[in-house]
């Protein structure tokens, strides 16, 4: 358990879909995140929130749209996703933004595996 | 963007073996932090080095950071398979370039 709640663990989807990724921490941070996972590549960072407040967008596809209401819950909303953006999705978060207050460590959900169809 | 570059990509090797890591850069790290992740869960940090030269143990894992801060290594003594799973190094600044290696894919046989 490390405090970190991703939802749903699974999801399959077509192309046209709309469907969105959940996560929930209890561990009173203040800085949440999204990574993609995929095979054969390093973890890329998707987006990073500060206080509810997007401080980094990494050059993500507007097919993602990312979404903090407060400072325990991120959402990731999908729609017209393409066959490549099956991954392993995982949240995270620190105290604070990793290098901004220290090296804060990041706490991470165990991910959504995404499939598209 | 600082590229993290792992070594070896994958290793196999038996239980009570030696093995050794590596994470390589280009650039200076501000500090570097090492990720631990089994298979179908999120990465675990076990360490975070940030002086050059300096050496972590935790337990039968040595981390060491180079002393010109560029590099930094992960030795297991005496490998058990409990030890398997992806090896992950992170870094990091203040201007949310947040960046992992590929890693080290360890599984230790029984």
């Amino acid at each position: 358990e490390t405090g970190v709640t991703q939802t749903p663990r699974h999801l399959v989807m077509g192309m046209t879909n709309k469907k969105s990724l959940k996560c929930e921490q209890h561990l009173g941070h203040n800085a949440m995140y999204w990574y993609k996972q995929s095979a054969k590549k390093p973890l890329e960072l998707m987006f990073v929130y500060s206080l509810e407040e997007r401080v980094e967008n990494n050059s993500v596809p507007s097919r993602f749209s990312p979404e903090c209401p407060n400072s325990s819950h991120l959402f990731l909303h999908l729609h017209t996703l393409q066959p490549e953006d099956s991954a392993l999705y995982l949240c995270a978060s620190s105290q604070a933004v990793y290098g901004t207050g220290g090296n804060q460590p990041q706490h991470f959900g165990d991910g959504t595996r995404l499939s598209i169809l | 963007t600082q590229l993290l570059e792992q070594s070896p990509q994958f290793l196999s090797i038996q239980e009570g073996e030696n093995l050794t890591v590596y994470c390589n850069s280009s650039s200076v790290f501000s500090s570097l932090q090492w990720y631990r992740q089994e298979p179908g869960e999120g990465p675990v940090l076990l360490v975070t080095v940030v002086t050059g030269g300096e050496v972590k143990k935790l337990k039968r894992l040595t981390f060491q950071f180079g002393d010109a801060r560029k590099d930094s290594s992960l030795h297991i003594t005496a490998a058990q398979p409990g030890d398997t799973g992806l090896y992950l190094c992170f870094s990091g600044g203040s201007n949310y370039k947040l960046t992992f290696g590929k890693g080290t894919l360890l599984t230790v046989n029984p």
